[in-house]
């Protein structure tokens, strides 16, 4: 049974890097599906951030592609989220998942319990 | 970008009635070469992760309810709810994955009346 948990710094000062990790257990992350991130500010609706496949292809939303990289470290299966230059209109609950290979990232079905990053000075 | 817009934003219903959440996208989510439509139905509980309901418009997850039906082709979707439960209460996403960015729809936030 695949298990996902993010960890990370919980409050981050704007103009900073935000840097986030998903421990995946239970499965090889180099096995197949595909891996993403996706973000909620309180009270809001879901964004969707980006997603590594396991071919190594990375897809990111446009309106986040300048400031944001998804990596893999393969030896320790954890997922990586880099976002640069956060503001506080990037303070939300950041979730990781697994999302099915479909040839094209698909549907999460997988998820961690998220966690709650704040950006402020 | 593919731009999902679910109707209604808010929806209470009965215990043992049907409800109805419907998802429309801005372009087609049927993919011509497999002729399957490329969406996705979550449901989110307060302080829990969204949980995969519906893939590729109407197979239902393991483990989901039978009430938990989805519909729909194109660019018109439907979630139906038959027989609602307390438990159903939560906030119900669509999402495309036809194209990048995987865009999700605004959220139906369901009760009970």
């Amino acid at each position: 049974q695949v298990q996902l948990k993010e960890s990370g710094p919980g409050l981050v000062k704007p103009s900073e890097t935000l840097s986030l990790t998903c421990n995946v257990s239970g499965y090889s992350i180099n096995n197949g599906y595909c891996w993403g991130w996706v973000r909620q500010p309180p009270g809001r609706g879901l964004e969707y951030i980006g997603s590594l496949y396991f071919t190594g292809n990375t897809y990111y939303n446009s309106s986040l592609k300048s400031r944001v990289t998804i990596s893999v470290d393969s030896s320790k299966n954890l997922l990586s989220l880099s976002l640069r230059s956060v503001a506080a209109s990037d303070s939300a609950m950041y979730y990781c998942g697994r999302q099915q290979a479909v040839g094209v990232p698909g549907p999460f079905d997988q998820w961690g319990p998220g966690t709650l990053v704040t950006v402020s000075s | 970008d593919i731009v999902m817009t679910q109707s209604p934003d808010s929806l209470a219903a009965s215990l043992g009635e049907r409800a109805t959440i419907n998802c429309k996208s801005s372009q087609s989510l049927l993919y011509g070469s497999n002729r399957r439509n490329y969406i996705a139905w979550y449901q989110q509980k307060p302080r829990q992760p969204p949980r995969l309901l519906i893939y590729w418009a109407s197979t239902r997850e393991s483990g989901v309810p039978e009430r938990f039906s989805g519909s729909g082709s194109g660019t018109d979707f439907t979630l139906t709810i038959t027989s609602l439960q307390a438990e159903d209460v939560a906030t119900y996403y669509c999402q495309q994955y036809l194209d990048t960015p995987n865009n999700f729809g605004q959220g139906t936030k369901l009760e009970i009346k």
